[in-house]
């Protein structure tokens, strides 16, 4: 059973900087492509990044890009979401999610995190 | 980026019923469309894709049809666990993925 567990979600200043993760197991982690999508309170939900099974590629979303670094550490079955510049438009739930495809790279979500909770605030 | 627009916002049926909710994309999209189930507090879950796809262990009340811009996600009769919130994703020359503003399916 696919298991993914977010954590590093907090409250933090406008300008400030997070960075969170995302726990694999039941699964083999290296195999899939991962995304994170989140969703600010209310509201709908938006992609944000995807990474390759294997690190080649990273995709952002034009809100994150240049701000937002995901990666992944594939011999610990974990990635990650670096969120630099954090702004108040950033408050959300994020989760973390992998890709439909496996090796190949179908930009569906199939398994979904719990999710974890980011507030910018001052 | 291609736009979903999805209708109705709000749905209210009752038990039994069945659900026809609709998503249009502002162009094209061919099959690469994605419908997520989403109860409060919860993760989205995967119930159709490439537009008529469904997941596993998705039953089979719930199905998925249309190409091209006009997408229909039909649940043949609705089930209590069933009434939630329904969001359309399209994947087309991703990225960027996007997603539709969503349907409340609620108890009339």
């Amino acid at each position: 059973q696919v298991r993914l567990v977010e954590s590093g979600g907090d409250v933090v200043q406008p300008g400030g900087s997070l960075r969170l993760s995302c726990a694999a197991s039941g699964l083999s982690f290296n195999i899939y492509g991962m995304h994170w999508v989140r969703q600010a309170p209310g509201k709908g939900l938006e992609w944000l990044a995807f990474i390759r099974y294997d690190g080649s590629n990273k995709y952002y979303a034009d809100s994150v890009k240049g701000r937002f670094t995901i990666s992944r550490d594939n011999s610990n079955n974990k990635m990650d979401l670096q969120m630099n510049s954090l702004r108040v438009e950033d408050t959300a739930v994020y989760y973390c999610a992998t890709d439909l495809g496996g090796y190949f790279d179908w930009g569906y979500f199939d398994s979904w995190g719990q999710g974890t909770l980011v507030t910018v605030s001052s | 980026e291609i736009v979903l627009t999805q209708s109705p916002a709000t749905l209210s049926l009752s038990p039994g019923e069945r659900a026809t909710l609709s998503c249009r994309a502002s162009q094209s999209v061919s099959s690469y469309l994605a419908w997520y189930q989403q109860k409060p507090g919860r993760a989205p879950r995967l119930l159709i894709y490439g537009a008529s796809n469904r997941a596993t262990g998705i039953p089979p009340r719930f199905s998925g049809s249309g190409s091209g811009t006009d997408f229909t996600l039909t649940i043949s009769s609705l089930e209590p666990e069933d009434f939630a919130l329904y969001y359309c994703q399209q994947r087309s020359n991703w990225p960027p993925v996007t997603f539709g503003g969503g349907t409340k399916v609620q108890i009339k």
